[in-house]
C-alpha cells in the first residue's frame, strides 16, 4: 500500500541550529513533492515544490532535497528561530486517479531560544 | 481577493443534525479540493472539483456526505445526520492548473459533534 512517513516525534532544537526533517514513501512514483507549514489551529501553507528531476531546491533559509532511488525528500531550516516552530507537512501527488495531493502526518518543530 | 475563506471558522452541533459548510476560493483558482484533518494527523482528501465538475470523491467520503460548486464559484460541503467520528477540522485548498504554486489552504471549519 502506499504510505507517506515522517517522524511522528517531535523534534527539539536550539535557535540558530539547522533543522532537518524526513519524509520517506513508498509506493509512489511522484512528479514532485511539496512541502507546507501548518500552525495549531490553521490550514497548511505551501512552502516548497521540488520536481522528480531536481535534486535539490532552495528558498531563502530553506533547502529541500528529493531522492527517488531512496523514496526520501529532506527538509532543512538553516539559522532556526523560535518563529519557525509549527508542523511540516510532505505530500505528494497521487499515482491514481486525479491529481491530488496526498499528506504525511506531519513533523512537529520546536526551536528553543 | 486575500486567499481561501472558509465559513464558519467553528461549529459545535448535536448528533444527528445537518451542517454546511462554506468555501471561497481564490477567484483565479479553477481546482478545488476539500480535506478533512483529525488531531495529530495530516489532511486526508474528500473530494476534489475542477471548475464546476466533481471529478473525484474519496471512499471516506459516505453517502452522508454531499459536495457542490455550482456555477464553478463557491463550494459548499455538506454532512447530514453528523456522527461524533465526524469531529474533525475540514479544510478547503484551491489551485490554478499550473501545480507550481502548490494548494491555497483556508483557515478551515472546526466541526464538533456532541
Amino acid at each position: 500500500s502506499q504510505k507517506i512517513e515522517q517522524n511522528s516525534e517531535a523534534l527539539n532544537i536550539q535557535e540558530g541550529k539547522t533543522a532537518t526533517l524526513t519524509c520517506n514513501y513508498t509506493n509512489y512514483s511522484p512528479a514532485y513533492l511539496q512541502w507546507y507549514r501548518q500552525d495549531p489551529g490553521r490550514g497548511p501553507v505551501f512552502l516548497l515544490l521540488i520536481r522528480e528531476n531536481e535534486k535539490e531546491k532552495r528558498k531563502e533559509r530553506l533547502k529541500v532535497t528529493f531522492d527517488t532511488t531512496l523514496k526520501q525528500s529532506l527538509f532543512h531550516i538553516t539559522a532556526s528561530q523560535p518563529a519557525d516552530s509549527a508542523t511540516y507537512l510532505c505530500a505528494l501527488v497521487s499515482n491514481t486517479g486525479f491529481q491530488k495531493l496526498v499528506f504525511g502526518t506531519g513533523t512537529r518543530l520546536l526551536v528553543s531560544p | 481577493d486575500t486567499g481561501v475563506s472558509q465559513d464558519p471558522r467553528h461549529k459545535i452541533t448535536k448528533r444527528g443534525q445537518n451542517v454546511t459548510f462554506r468555501c471561497d476560493p481564490i477567484s483565479e483558482h479553477n481546482r478545488l479540493y476539500w480535506y478533512r484533518q483529525t488531531l495529530g494527523q495530516g489532511p486526508e482528501f474528500l473530494t476534489y472539483f475542477q471548475n464546476e465538475a466533481q471529478l473525484e470523491k474519496s471512499r471516506l467520503l459516505s453517502d452522508r456526505f454531499s459536495a457542490e460548486r455550482p456555477k464553478g464559484s463557491f463550494s459548499t460541503l455538506e454532512i447530514q445526520r453528523t456522527e461524533q467520528g465526524d469531529s474533525a477540522m475540514y479544510l478547503c485548498a484551491s489551485s490554478s492548473l499550473g501545480q507550481d504554486y502548490g494548494y491555497t489552504f483556508g483557515s478551515g471549519t472546526r466541526l464538533t459533534v456532541v
